[in-house]
């Protein structure tokens, strides 16, 4: 089983849709989870970050951990075509101190 | 500006040459990292460093290499040995201890070998 598990869609909703981007992850080890962003052929450029377990909101980003599932989410509000990027999920945790990602979610925000 | 800088954005190579990425970053940052980026795979990890003159194998590390000679400087030597070199190389930087989860990426190298 992966460390970190995420489904690389692709997804397409209509803008201004509420976007649930989702990983799972199957160590239950004391950690942190990140959402990155990644533009095509570009970077990867952190968007958020949570500890093991709660919610953090940033803007129109909601970023969820459910410890119970070991599932990981991210929320985009009132979701714009400049949303349209693949999302990656990562898991860091202490001890080792690199990031484990996901294989990233195509998500295209339609006009 | 502070940042991460990879140079070229783009590096055409012939089967069996060696090739070296640069990632130069000035951040003053102790940790960089260089990872491979494939079409459905996410990121990979091959190699990384905590501190000058010091860098551990990561996950796919076979047939690459790289040097830490300089706190800004971490080159990766992709050889002739790495069997699909083709890939989007990415660097990456971040501090020690309780910052090393924030991890901040350069703008990549996309690598073609023929």
């Amino acid at each position: 089983q992966k460390e970190v598990e995420q489904d690389p869609g692709p997804l397409s909703v209509p803008e201004g849709a509420i976007v649930s981007l989702n990983c799972t992850y199957s160590n239950s080890a004391f950690q942190y989870f990140m959402w990155y962003r990644q533009y095509s052929r570009k970077g990867p450029e952190l968007l958020m970050y949570t500890y093991s377990s709660g919610n953090k909101e940033d803007g129109r980003f909601t970023a969820q951990v459910d410890k119970s599932s070991k599932y990981i989410s991210l929320f985009i509000r009132d979701s714009q075509p400049s949303d349209s990027a693949t999302y990656l999920c990562a898991r860091y945790s202490f001890g080792n101190e690199k990031l484990t990602f996901g294989t990233g979610t195509r998500l295209t925000i339609i006009p | 500006d502070g940042g991460i800088t990879q140079s070229p954005k783009y590096l055409f190579r012939k089967e069996g040459q060696n090739v070296t990425l640069s990632c130069e970053q000035n951040l003053n940052h102790d940790a960089m990292y260089w990872y491979r980026q494939d079409p459905g795979q996410g990121l990979r990890l091959i190699y990384y460093s905590q501190i000058v003159n010091d860098f551990q194998k990561g996950d796919i590390a076979e047939g690459y290499s790289v040097s830490r000679e300089k706190k800004e400087s971490f080159p990766l030597t992709v050889t002739s040995a790495q069997k699909n070199p083709t890939a989007f190389y990415l660097c990456a930087s971040s501090g020690r201890g309780s910052g090393a989860y924030e991890q901040y990426f350069g703008p990549g190298t996309r690598l073609t070998v023929t």
